[in-house]
């Protein structure tokens, strides 16, 4: 799988829109783009995810830049239980056996008043 | 729809006993299943993962094994425990085309 670089850490205003970054410069052209995120002593919760076009769900939005080699989770209105670690993985998705699901250190995203 | 389970939430166990944790999923067939561990403020390491029943890939060597003897039940074992295989350990499924979901975990201390 393809090697992923996010900031260590990150702050944002509640109510603001946070933008979390994610560089995949070795991306394949069959690797998708996932986002998980992990609250303190919880299992990792799956956000989105994303080949090359923008995503959007009700939790948040995926951009994608047309060379695929970065992305940016948006989380358009972030409150207090949106703190947590935000981490960003490529892998092929159709794969014929499991595909492993690395995860690197992520960002620790601190949502404050 | 689909849902895992992870037992137990905690647990406390000296050095040398065994260990026996289960995950089984419900609401889908032949999910590929993962156990990841993560030491106290460090990141999600992959133990095992299993595409099948017995079928078992193993990413680290360490005192752990695991096995599938169901579609839907993934087991982590081991013979003796050491005050290393303390951690915060999660089962998680998924299928291709889909991301992993992870059940809620298990903390384990080794005492």
């Amino acid at each position: 799988d393809a090697k992923t670089t996010q900031p260590p850490s990150m702050d944002c205003a509640e109510g603001r829109a946070a933008n979390l970054p994610c560089n995949h410069s070795t991306i394949s052209g069959n690797e998708y783009v996932y986002w998980y995120r992990q609250i303190h002593s919880q299992g990792p919760q799956y956000i989105i995810h994303g080949l090359k076009n923008n995503e959007t769900n009700e939790m948040a939005s995926l951009i994608i830049t047309e060379d695929r080699k970065s992305s940016t989770l948006i989380l358009p209105h972030a409150t207090l239980r949106d703190t947590a670690v935000y981490y960003c993985i490529v892998r092929p998705s159709n794969t014929g056996t499991a595909s492993k699901l690395t995860f690197g250190t992520g960002t620790r995203l601190q949502v404050t008043l | 729809s689909q849902t895992i389970h992870q037992w137990p939430a905690t647990l406390v166990q000296p050095v040398g006993s065994p260990l026996s944790l289960e995950c089984t999923v419900e609401g889908t067939s032949n999910p590929n299943l993962y156990w990841y561990r993560q030491a106290a403020g460090r990141g999600l390491q992959l133990l095992f993962y299993s595409v099948g029943i017995g079928q078992i890939s193993s990413e680290v060597p360490q005192n752990l094994s695991a096995s599938r003897p169901q579609d839907r039940q993934f087991i982590l074992s081991s013979k003796k425990l050491l005050l290393s295989d303390s951690g915060f350990y999660l089962c998680a499924w998924g299928l291709s085309g889909v991301g992993a979901f992870f059940g809620q975990g298990t903390r384990l201390t080794v005492v």
